[in-house]
C-alpha cells in the first residue's frame, strides 16, 4: 500500500529565511507526487506536482520541489519565506490509474518576524 | 472555470437533523470525491464517484449518503450524525484516473465546516 511520510510535524522559520519541508513516499514504479498547502479553515491549494521528466519542478508562490528516486523523496523548498506562507503543507502520492490520493500527516509552518 | 464550489461554508446541526452538503464543478471532470478532515489531520477519503457511479466507499457509516445526480454535481446527505462527525468536509474533482498523469490531479473546494451538536 502507498504511504507518505512527512517527518516534521511543525517547523518554525524566520521571515526571509530559506525553507525545506521533507517528504518520503513509498516505493512505486511511477509515483505521481503533489504538494498542497492549506490555510486555517480553507481547502487545499496545489503548489506543484511531479509526474515524470525534469526532477526539479517549479510551482506557484515561489516554491519548488526535487524528486529523488534513489531516496524516495520529494522535498519542498523556498529560498525566502514570507509571513503569508504560514500554513499546513501536505505531500501526497498516487499512481497511474489510482483514484486514491495518499496524504502525508502534514507539516505546520510557522513564520516568525 | 477551474473552481470547485461548496455550499454551505458552515453548517451547524443537531443529531436528529437531516441536512445536505453540495459540491459543484464545471471543469468537465468525471470523477468527484468526498473527504473528511479533522483538525490537524490530513484529509481522509470517504467516497469516489467515477462517471456518476460510486466506485469507492471507504466503509463510511450509513448516516452519510452520497449522491451524484449529474457530472457536475455531488451531494452528501447527512442524517442522525454524531458529535464526532464534526469536521471540515472537502470535495474534490479530477478527470477519471487512467488517462495519463494529469488525470490524477485533484482540484479541491474550500470545504464545509460542519458542527454537530
Amino acid at each position: 500500500a502507498q504511504s507518505v511520510t512527512q517527518p516534521d510535524i511543525h517547523i518554525t522559520v524566520s521571515e526571509g529565511a530559506s525553507l525545506e519541508l521533507r517528504c518520503n513516499y513509498s516505493y512505486g514504479a511511477t509515483p505521481y507526487l503533489f504538494w498542497y498547502v492549506q490555510s486555517p479553515g480553507q481547502g487545499l491549494q496545489l503548489l506543484l506536482k511531479y509526474f515524470s521528466g525534469d526532477t526539479l519542478v517549479q510551482g506557484i508562490k515561489g516554491f519548488e520541489a526535487e524528486f529523488k528516486r534513489s531516496q524516495s523523496s520529494f522535498n519542498l523548498r523556498k529560498p525566502s519565506v514570507h509571513w503569508s506562507d504560514a500554513a499546513e503543507y501536505f505531500c501526497a502520492q498516487t499512481n497511474f490509474g489510482n483514484e486514491k490520493l495518499t496524504f502525508g500527516t502534514g507539516t505546520r509552518l510557522t513564520i516568525i518576524p | 472555470d477551474t473552481e470547485v464550489t461548496q455550499t454551505p461554508k458552515h453548517l451547524v446541526m443537531g443529531m436528529t437533523n437531516k441536512k445536505s452538503l453540495k459540491c459543484e464543478q464545471h471543469m468537465g471532470h468525471r470523477a468527484m470525491y468526498w473527504y473528511k478532515q479533522k483538525a490537524k489531520k490530513p484529509p481522509e477519503l470517504m467516497f469516489v464517484y467515477s462517471y456518476e457511479k460510486l466506485s469507492i466507499n471507504e466503509s463510511v457509516p450509513s448516516r452519510f449518503s452520497p449522491e451524484c445526480p449529474n457530472s457536475s454535481l455531488l451531494n452528501l446527505h447527512l442524517h442522525a450524525l454524531q458529535p464526532e462527525d464534526s469536521a471540515l468536509y472537502l470535495c474534490a474533482s479530477s478527470h477519471p484516473p487512467g488517462g495519463g498523469p494529469a488525470y490524477n490531479e485533484q482540484f479541491f473546494g474550500p470545504g464545509t465546516r460542519l458542527t454537530v451538536l
